[in-house]
């Protein structure tokens, strides 16, 4: 399967630590997304990647989440000094820009992170 | 984007079609409503897309009112695993960084 592949799965942290998830989106997609889901809700936008360019990045929760798209493939978004109100899922979607189609994003399966 | 009114929950049999409308009153000519789905603990699923006109794929059919100020997922024969929350959301399709905004979606509950 050639999906939008996640990593971490689960994170389970103490209170205070960083923490890194990867994101490994659908080869040749030069967009990706990052998305934060608490419970009950519906997903979060976050922040955007076009290549490797970080194009939005204003939605970001605080100066304490961070993302990189180094050679516009993966994705890391990190946390640091995590809290408890950090937990959540937090998931990846990719896409392909204009010319190929309308731009639908996939979804990975996500990472849950619990901070205790 | 425009916002989307949808329903909080829907029951349907095992084996009959699932209907599922969206309201999106205030959607503009360049927006396409996408459905997405997301089964407990799984990050969404792709459904279908449209502009305008009705739309089908081995998975559901869209259909969009000819004002386009609604929309309905069908789903022609639910199965226990369509359970799940429906999101339909409407977006400018390709314009760099319009992300996906979801509202709280439609429950679908299907039951034998």
């Amino acid at each position: 399967d050639t999906g939008v592949s996640q990593n971490p799965r689960h994170k389970i942290t103490k209170r205070g630590q960083n923490v890194t998830f990867r994101c490994d989106p659908i080869s040749e997609h030069n967009r990706l997304y990052w998305y934060r889901q608490t419970l009950g809700q519906g997903p979060e936008f976050l922040t955007y990647f076009q290549n490797e360019a970080q194009l939005e990045k204003s939605r970001l929760l605080s100066d304490r989440f961070s993302a990189e798209r180094p050679k516009g493939s993966f994705s890391t978004l990190e946390i640091q000094r995590t809290e408890q109100g950090d937990s959540a899922m937090y998931l990846c979607a990719s896409s392909l820009s204009p010319g190929f189609g309308t731009d639908t994003q996939y979804f990975g399966p996500g990472t849950r992170l619990t901070v205790l | 984007d425009a916002k989307t009114t949808q329903p909080p929950s829907m029951d349907c049999a095992e084996g009959r079609a699932a209907n599922l409308p969206c309201n999106h009153s205030t959607i503009s000519g360049n927006e396409y409503v996408y459905w997405y789905r997301q089964i407990h603990s799984q990050g969404p699923q792709y459904i279908i897309h449209g502009l305008k006109n009705n739309e089908t794929n081995e998975m559901a059919s869209l259909i969009i009112t000819e004002d386009r100020k609604s929309s309905t997922l069908i789903l022609p024969h639910a199965t226990l695993r369509d359970t799940a929350v429906y999101y339909c959301i409407v977006r400018v399709a390709g314009q760099a960084g319009t992300a996906l905004i979801f509202g709280k979606g439609t429950t679908l509950s299907v039951s034998s």
